[in-house]
């Protein structure tokens, strides 16, 4: 199982809005509006962001969106904030029972 | 609350197995399978497998098939991840996340296991 595509870093000023893009293929991404976002800070245990896709769990900012196009998942960032930097990984379903992540993008706040 | 608390750090030589204890706490251990996610220093996170947890069916990554154990304890309400035959590739930090139907909703503190001779 191959990981999904993510770009290496994304940087963004207090404020502006980032888009962390996830590439997959139709037998993960493609097929299953099951795509999670985590995100990880340094030393830190992952904490999921988004789930399904597009929901957000109880106590995330509304500031972080989901969204997905055929094999490619988005989460983006608007209001970018110095607390937002750390990595991010995406996360899909790709059936028989299997989960595959993505390469994982470091957002910078600059 | 929900709670997942791992062993703590490991040192193993090359060849060795390591097994690392997940203990939950929160919520009913059956009712929620137990993912294990890996990631080597500076890597990105890796899937291994789960577990079911109400009847201990498991499914491996092909990647960690026939060299990885999970196993559960309900009466403990802990969950076990064994890893043999180690080698220096191994070196990570091991997490155990509890599943909410297709998303990782909790996760342990992570547990570093460092291979060295």
């Amino acid at each position: 199982q191959s990981a999904l595509t993510q770009p290496a870093s994304v940087s963004g000023s207090p404020g502006q809005s980032i888009t962390i893009s996830c590439t997959g293929t139709s037998s993960d991404v493609g097929n299953y509006n099951l795509v999670s976002w985590y995100q990880q800070h340094p030393g830190k245990a992952p904490k999921l962001i988004i789930y399904e896709v597009i929901k957000r769990p109880s106590g995330i900012s509304n500031r972080f969106s989901g969204s997905k196009s055929d094999n490619t998942a988005s989460l983006t960032i608007s209001g970018l904030q110095p607390e937002d930097e750390a990595d991010y990984y995406c996360c899909s379903f790709a059936g028989s029972s299997t989960h595959v992540f993505g390469t994982g993008t470091k957002v910078t706040v600059l | 609350q929900v709670q997942l608390v791992q062993s703590g750090a490991d040192v193993k030589r090359p060849g060795a197995s390591v097994r690392i204890s997940c203990k939950t706490s929160g919520y009913t251990f059956p009712n929620h399978p137990i993912h294990w996610v890996r990631q080597a220093p500076g890597q990105r996170l890796e899937w291994m497998g789960w577990i079911n947890a109400g009847n201990g069916n498991t499914e491996y990554s092909q990647k960690f098939r026939g060299r990885v154990t999970f196993a559960g304890d309900t009466s403990a309400s802990t969950a076990y991840m064994e890893l043999n035959s180690l080698r220096s590739e191994d070196t990570a930090v091991y997490y155990c996340a509890r599943v909410a139907i297709y998303y990782f909703d909790y996760w342990g503190q992570g547990t570093l296991v460092t291979v060295s001779s």
